[in-house]
């Protein structure tokens, strides 16, 4: 069964701090690997792609990892400020669609 | 100008009515889809079109009945709502349908039935 599954759930962190969210995932067969971004009310949007050969991809303080071996992922923030509140999404395409992880939600206070 | 637009942003209506949910990308992507997002925040796929086609269908009710006037146009249409039905309805698009390149997804339908 093609599972992507996040942890931890939630998070809460001081703003300046830095964290690290994770993804586990059983898909195939495998495309890419997705990290996106969810606003309360908006729709995804994409911060990084990752295809099989790649390790690691920077997006601005949005850094990911890849380990296709162990199927794991990454999403590591750094300096995090008020508008990182938000669900982080691990996302993998499952060759002609998505499979979406049940998402992390992380709150960034003052 | 909002690449992948779905109207109307809120929907709320009764039990057994029939609704529709339009969207159109200006991107000049081949391939849209519509996903549901429940309760828990999790998004699962409904439908695909490629170039008019349809590629995918995920089980879903056959109260649910996409259609594609356009490669820029997917609407839903939902027979006989259920109160089950309450769920925020994003559509999208890519490029292609293979590697999903250049996937963007519009802002969201939230349909509450009551």
């Amino acid at each position: 069964k093609n599972q992507v599954e996040q942890s931890p759930q939630s998070l809460i962190i001081l703003e300046g701090k830095n964290c690290t969210l994770q993804c586990n995932y059983t898909v195939s067969p495998f495309s890419n690997l997705r990290w996106y971004k969810q606003d309360t009310g908006r729709g995804p949007v994409s911060l990084t792609i990752m295809t099989f050969s790649e390790n690691t991809k920077s997006n601005g303080r949005y850094t990911a990892t890849l380990d296709a071996d162990t199927k794991q992922s990454s999403l590591h923030i750094t300096a995090s400020q008020l508008s990182d509140s938000a669900s982080y999404i691990c996302v993998v395409h499952n060759t002609d669609k998505l499979i979406f992880g049940t998402g992390t939600r992380l709150q960034v206070f003052p | 100008d909002t690449a992948v637009s779905q109207t109307p942003k809120y929907l709320v209506t009764q039990m057994g009515n029939d609704k529709s949910i339009k969207c159109e990308q200006n991107l000049g992507h081949d391939t849209m889809y519509w996903y549901k997002q429940d309760s828990k925040k999790f998004l699962k796929i409904m439908f695909s079109y490629n170039n008019k086609e349809l590629i995918i269908n995920e089980t879903v009710p056959n109260r649910f009945s996409p259609k594609s006037p356009d490669k820029a146009h997917l609407n839903l249409h939902i027979n006989s709502l259920e109160l089950g039905d309450s769920a925020v309805y994003f559509c999208a698009s890519s490029q292609d349908l293979w590697q999903g390149a250049g996937y963007t997804f519009g802002s969201g339908t939230r349909l509450t039935v009551v």
